[in-house]
This record gives structure tokens, sequence and C-alpha cells, in this order.
């Protein structure tokens, strides 16, 4: 079993729309939990930290379910630059990252 | 902030032939990742390093593939010799072993392609 699993998409949405995707863990000791941000041929960046007790930056929500291990990430209102590969990443003991497939994006006009 | 120095950006060799990749981590950041990335996949982690030491290599293909950070700073990644299949990014990240929540940043990749 992969430690980390998304669906990998596309989601096609069209401006403005709201879109959620969602990310599963295997290990319940996982310590912390981000969403990071990859465009095509490019690094990846972080997004956003995710608290066990959820947060929020701009249009981005982000949150946490320990008990059911999985990760979501919300974008509100999205934009053509919106547009990218969202990757699920998961941080074990001894600063060990597992990365999920990645979720790619598509926001059209 | 300096970011996570790689180089080259691209590099293009053919099979059997071998190739190096240099990495250059934040100041300071004493965890230094090598992933390796396959068009469509998540970066598969391929060495880790906490400072000169490896903490985990159990990905890397031995028999071809060889790291090292001699002074605990810089790294090189080695490929010898290149299969058509280690056609990928090849990441570097670093990261300071703070809290819980401190997390990696990326260098800008080298780009290989293996003919």
């Amino acid at each position: 079993r992969k430690e980390v699993e998304q669906d990998p998409g596309p989601f096609n949405v069209p401006e403005g729309a709201t879109v959620a995707f969602n990310c599963t863990y295997s290990n319940s000791a996982s310590q912390s939990f981000f969403w990071y941000r990859q465009d095509c041929r490019k690094e990846p960046k972080l997004l956003m930290s995710v608290y066990s007790s959820g947060n929020e930056d701009g249009r981005f929500t982000a949150q946490l379910n320990r008990a059911s291990q999985y990760i979501s990430l919300l974008i509100r209102d999205s934009k053509l630059s919106d547009s990218a590969t969202y990757l699920c990443v998961v941080k074990h003991n001894f600063n060990k990252f597992y990365f999920g497939s990645g979720t790619k994006l598509n926001v059209k006009p | 902030e300096a970011g996570v120095a790689q180089s080259p950006r691209y590099k293009i060799i053919e099979k059997r032939q071998s190739v190096a990749f240099w990495c250059n981590p934040i100041s300071g950041h004493a965890t230094l990742y090598w992933y390796q990335q396959i068009l469509g996949q998540g970066p598969k982690l391929l060495i880790q390093f906490q400072n000169n030491g490896v903490v985990d290599d159990s990905q890397l293909p031995k028999d071809r593939f060889s790291a090292e950070r001699l002074k605990g700073v810089d790294s090189t990644l080695k490929i010898q010799p290149a299969k058509l299949e280690d056609s990928a990014v090849y990441l570097c990240a670093s990261s300071f072993p703070g809290t819980a929540t401190d997390t990696q940043y990326f260098g800008p990749g080298t780009r290989l392609t293996v003919l």
C-alpha cells in the first residue's frame, strides 16, 4: 500500500468554480502534513501546511482528519493561474517526507 | 535568503554514459534529499542525508547510483552507467530539522534525458 494516495485527476473546472481534492495516508503516526503546488516543468513549492484545526489562506482551505487519515484542499473562486498539479505530502519522524502522485487541476476560461 | 541551488539544469547523455548532479542546500539546513521524479508521478526519495551521514538510501539503485555529502553542505549524485529508464527530473531539497512542522524546499531540478 502506498504511503500517500491521491486521485490523479485531471479536474477540469471553469473559472470561479470551487474544487476540492482529497488525499489519504497510511501511517497513523504521521507527524505533519502539507500541500505543495507544482507547475509544469517546475519544482514543487509549498502551498500550505495543514493543521489539525484546519487552516485557511485566502481562497485555499486545508483540513486534516486524523481519525480517517485524510487531508483535503479546497480552492474557492478558481483562477486560471491555479492550474497546476497539487501534491499531498506527509512527514514522518526523522524528517522523512512522502509524496502523493499529485492531482492535476485545469482551470478553463 | 538564497534557495536550493542545482546544476546543471539540463543534461542529455547516451545510455551507459556517466553523469553527475550537484546541489547546494539552503544555508543552515542540515537535512538534504535527492528525489527522482518521472513524468506524471510524485517525487520518489533516492537518498536522505543528515549533515554528512546517510539517513535513508533504501530506494537508491546502488549498483549504478551513488551520492555523497562529504562536508555536510554540498552534495553530488552520480549515475554510472545510465539507463534509458533513468530519464527523469532529479530534485534536490533541504530542510531544517527543527520542529515537526518544518517543511522542505526544492531546487529547480536537473532534467536528465538518456538516449
